[in-house]
């Protein structure tokens, strides 16, 4: 299995916490990113990464920060959480700009915002 | 209008039984086309990957790209019960690769 861990896998968080969820590689991939999904929806990428200290946004951006200030670690922050944001996040590492066989995904994160 | 299309199910066939799953899409862009296979409660794993048009097989699986009708297919042939999942089509565009638009996947169930 390629190296990259999701924590927390679970968790239940009130409305208008914060939260932060973390992606951590040991690929030593340039890209990574995070995706969320939801019934009816498939995967839609939040925000990504293509280095240490850039990112950019994604399809669904509003209400979510991140930040990587090593190249192994990417977090994404919930800055106040909504029932909107219970979802399964998801994040994926990839070698190259294209998500091709050298890209692969983490177990996910089942959030539930009460 | 959603850019890629994708019929959820849930479909079920016998063991054995040669399955089709499709996607359509609008944005005339998309270069790169994925096929993901999510098990329950896991992440979606890469299936099979096609650069523009044409056919890639791989084992009991092969993946068909239309440009001009802005479809691809999925085939399994010989379906075994470990097939069960939900297969996602994803694609994107040449300048950005990383930013894939999914379909919503279809539940596939193979039943002994």
């Amino acid at each position: 299995d390629a190296g990259i861990t999701q924590s927390p896998r679970h968790k239940v968080t009130e409305t208008g916490t914060p939260v932060t969820l973390r992606c951590h590689q040991t690929e030593n991939h340039r890209y990574m990113y995070w995706y969320r999904q939801d019934p009816g929806h498939g995967l839609r990428l939040i925000h990504y990464s293509y280095g240490v200290k850039d990112t950019d946004k994604g399809e669904v951006s509003d209400g979510y920060s991140v930040s990587r200030s090593k190249t192994e670690d990417f977090l994404l922050t919930l800055e106040s959480a909504t029932s909107s944001q219970t979802s399964v996040y998801f994040c994926a590492i990839s070698e190259t700009e294209v998500m091709n066989t050298e890209a692969f995904f983490g177990q996910g994160t089942r959030l539930t915002v009460v | 209008q959603k850019e890629v299309e994708q019929d959820p199910g849930p479909l079920s066939v016998p063991e054995g039984a040669i399955v089709s799953l499709n996607c359509t899409y609008s944005n005339s862009a998309f270069q790169y086309f994925m096929w993901y296979r999510q098990y329950s409660r896991k992440g979606p794993e890469l299936l099979m990957y096609t650069y523009s048009s044409g056919n890639k097989e791989d084992g009991r699986f092969t993946a068909q790209v239309d440009k001009s009708s802005k479809y691809i297919s999925l085939f399994i042939r010989d379906s075994q019960p470990s097939d069960s999942a939900t297969y996602l089509c994803a694609m994107s565009t040449y300048n950005q690769g990383g930013k894939l638009i999914f379909g919503q996947g279809t539940e596939l169930s193979v039943k002994p």
